[in-house]
């Protein structure tokens, strides 16, 4: 079974650039999450979809970023424009959550944005 | 809010020693307990979970206990390897959602 593809892996821009991140989720998982790593810290929920509706974006920056699900699969997360504190490692995750509690997320490997 | 704390690193071993990693937890509710691991250049794996007190989860020699009068979900081995070199997250999932919450990670160094 493949597991949560993201790209690209590395990514480095000046301030107030923008940039997009990619996820393709695990085949037939329902919810996929976007979480934010900054260095030395636990990940931290932006945003969550169910199929392609939003369940919580509660901790996402909406002024600059951005997030869709078209077609309930693929996701993109947008930041424009970027700051130096945008600076970290996105993290997509998706899991089967359909009607069991806390069903198991499956992670990528993450985008490390450096924003300069 | 819901919370988690775990202990600072880096937690520095020698092989076959005996480790703790402290994690303890705030939450108005009963949440599930998880523990996830980052290898070195790898996503998070999910390394053992416990849904209600009292729950026990292990996995590849690793063991934590939901303990709910302490509120603590300690992560335990017995004999560490240095393959085990890795960063350790302790989570929390409410059964509201299934939105995660992560403690800030504990970095483990096991020298041979």
């Amino acid at each position: 079974e493949a597991g949560v593809a993201q790209s690209p892996r590395y990514k480095i821009i000046e301030k107030r650039q923008s940039v997009a991140f990619w996820c393709n989720p695990i085949s037939g998982h329902a919810t996929l999450y976007w979480y934010q790593q900054i260095l030395g810290q636990g990940p931290k929920l932006l945003i969550q979809f169910q199929n392609n509706g939003v369940v919580d974006d509660s901790q996402l920056p909406k002024d600059r970023f951005s997030a869709e699900r078209l077609k309930g699969v693929d996701s993109t997360l947008k930041i424009q424009p970027a700051k130096l504190e945008d600076s970290a490692v996105y993290l997509c995750a998706s899991s089967l959550a359909d009607r069991r509690r806390n069903a198991e997320q499956y992670f990528g490997p993450g985008t490390r944005l450096t924003v300069t | 809010g819901d919370s988690v704390t775990q202990m600072e690193g880096p937690v520095t071993l020698s092989e076959e020693a005996f480790l703790t990693i402290n994690c303890t937890y705030t939450a108005t509710g009963y949440p599930s307990l998880f523990w996830y691991v980052q290898y070195p250049g790898e996503g998070l794996q999910l390394l053992l979970k416990a849904t209600k007190a009292d729950d026990k989860g292990s996995n590849k020699g690793f063991e934590a206990t939901y303990r709910k009068e302490t509120t603590s979900f300690h992560l335990e081995k017995g004999s560490v390897q240095v393959s085990d070199s890795a960063v350790y997250f302790c989570a929390l999932g409410m059964d509201s959602s299934y939105k995660l919450i992560f403690g800030s990670g504990t970095r483990l160094l096991v020298r041979p």
